[in-house]
């Protein structure tokens, strides 16, 4: 199927690190986002890999990609309150005419 | 500012009657694209437009109609044949069809 999987929730201590996984379905695809959703808005772009690339870091952020698998994964390093939200992962398949296929999100819920 | 707006944020109708959901962009971009949003179904696509005057059907597009006559606006009419209408509504856009899409902040709409 063209299904994007991820976890639908996540509980992590203020401070710790945070993992989001997925898992896509085209091994060809050629980027690989996140996204992140706050309570009553839109989705916000937050990094994106490109399919010939292992690891991408920014800042607090570090994306991970075995292509072998097609797992993606985004770690949060040192969670704080404002990080909690709705993180969903999406692919850009390489077949034509298609718009990127979105996973059902994880919900991060980061306590104090 | 460049971005992508939606209106009304919250929208109230009366069950069987047709309601439009507006979409703006001033991004240049060529594609734009609406998404569907319920509690635990992720998004869903709706309809998405490659270019003007031009759009395609996406997963859930019955009792839903589009038009793009104009590259800056892709408004979405949801008709009395939508049989759930209540949900969140997102609007995006991209450069082009399967690239990052950036979000409006959604449109809520509630059928009493």
């Amino acid at each position: 199927g063209e299904d994007v999987e991820q976890s639908l929730f996540l509980s992590v201590r203020e401070g710790d690190s945070s993992v989001i996984n997925c898992t896509y379905t085209d091994s060809s695809s050629t980027y690989l986002y996140w996204y992140k959703q706050e309570p009553g808005a839109g989705l916000q772009l937050l990094t994106y890999i490109f399919s010939n690339m292992d690891m991408k870091q920014d800042q607090r952020l570090t994306v991970l990609l075995n292509k072998k698998d097609k797992h993606l994964s985004l770690r949060i390093a040192d969670t704080q309150t404002g990080d909690s939200a709705i993180y969903f992962c999406a692919e850009s398949m390489r077949q034509a005419g298609t718009a990127l296929i979105f996973g059902k999100g994880t919900t991060l819920s980061v306590s104090s | 500012d460049g971005g992508i707006t939606q209106s009304p944020k919250y929208l109230f109708r009366k069950e069987g009657q047709n309601v439009t959901l507006s979409c703006e962009q001033n991004l240049n971009h060529d594609a734009m694209y609406w998404y569907r949003q319920d509690p635990g179904q992720g998004l869903r696509l709706i309809y998405y437009s490659q270019i003007v005057n031009d759009f395609q059907k996406g997963d859930i597009a019955e009792g839903y109609s589009v038009s793009r006559e104009k590259k800056e606006s892709f408004p979405l009419t949801v008709t009395s044949a939508q049989k759930n209408p209540t949900a969140f509504y997102l609007c995006a856009s991209s450069m082009t069809l399967n690239t990052e899409a950036f979000f409006g902040q959604g449109t809520r709409l509630t059928v009493v």
